[in-house]
């Protein structure tokens, strides 16, 4: 069975700066995916970044970029230049691939971003 | 993008009544759906998948008599909380996949979820 682990329940960061928020995860499985999601105070959950697993080169989206470290199974989302906007509760997740959408995800964490 | 919505946002029901979420592809086909429990300050648990046409498939643990789902069409699935009780107070988030923009392994879009209140 797959595990997604979160260590920090709440972040908090000042506007502009740099906030790196942590995943580990467990598997026996080789291929998969890995996501972070927003969850803002809306409650709707926003796809954030997607990590192929057989993929080394790490994802990025505009501000958002990932650590992934396969052999150590950790999956880590750098937040740059934080926005009041993007405080909310982020969700790493994990995908086994051809499941269709069987998420695994993590207990998240809080982030703050603070003026 | 791709668009689910789900309705209502919020409801409140009594103990003992049923309570129907309607979960919508607005531009895209979902032969799959995905139907999701969120409990406070909790993560996202997969409760059933709602397959077009068939069965849905529901993760161990979920009780399949009292949580019904109908998948009737293409773009809805529904999800009827049979006999609600006040442990059944959760937030309820459906997803559904776009399988034009990548097929089995293109991304879920989430609707906005429906706060479930039993009293």
């Amino acid at each position: 069975a797959q595990t997604v682990t979160q260590s920090q329940p709440e972040m908090s960061v000042q506007e502009a700066e740099t906030v790196t928020l942590s995943c580990t995860y467990d598997t026996s499985e080789s291929n998969y995916y890995l996501f972070w999601y927003k969850q803002p105070p809306s409650r709707q959950m926003i796809l954030v970044i997607r990590q192929e697993a057989y993929k080394q080169q790490n994802a990025t989206e505009n501000r958002f970029s990932v650590n992934f470290q396969k052999a150590a199974k950790s999956f880590s989302l750098k937040i740059s230049d934080s926005q009041l906007g993007d405080t909310a509760m982020y969700f790493c997740a994990f995908m086994k691939r051809g499941s269709q959408g069987n998420l695994i995800f993590g207990k998240g964490t809080k982030l703050s971003v603070k003026p | 993008g791709a668009v689910v919505s789900q309705h209502p946002s919020r409801v409140i029901c009594k103990s003992g009544t049923s309570v129907k979420i309607e979960c919508r592809s607005l531009d895209f086909q979902a032969t799959t759906m995905f139907w999701y429990r969120q409990f406070p300050k909790q993560s996202l648990m997969l409760m059933a998948t709602s397959n077009e046409g068939s069965k849905a498939t529901y993760e161990q643990g979920v009780e399949k008599d009292k949580f019904l789902i109908n998948h009737a069409s293409l773009t809805l699935s529904t999800l009827t909380v049979t006999s609600a009780h006040p442990e059944d107070s959760s937030f309820y988030i459906c997803s559904a996949r776009d399988p034009s923009l990548g097929g089995r392994d293109s991304p879920l879009h989430f609707g906005n979820g429906t706060r479930l209140t039993v009293t």
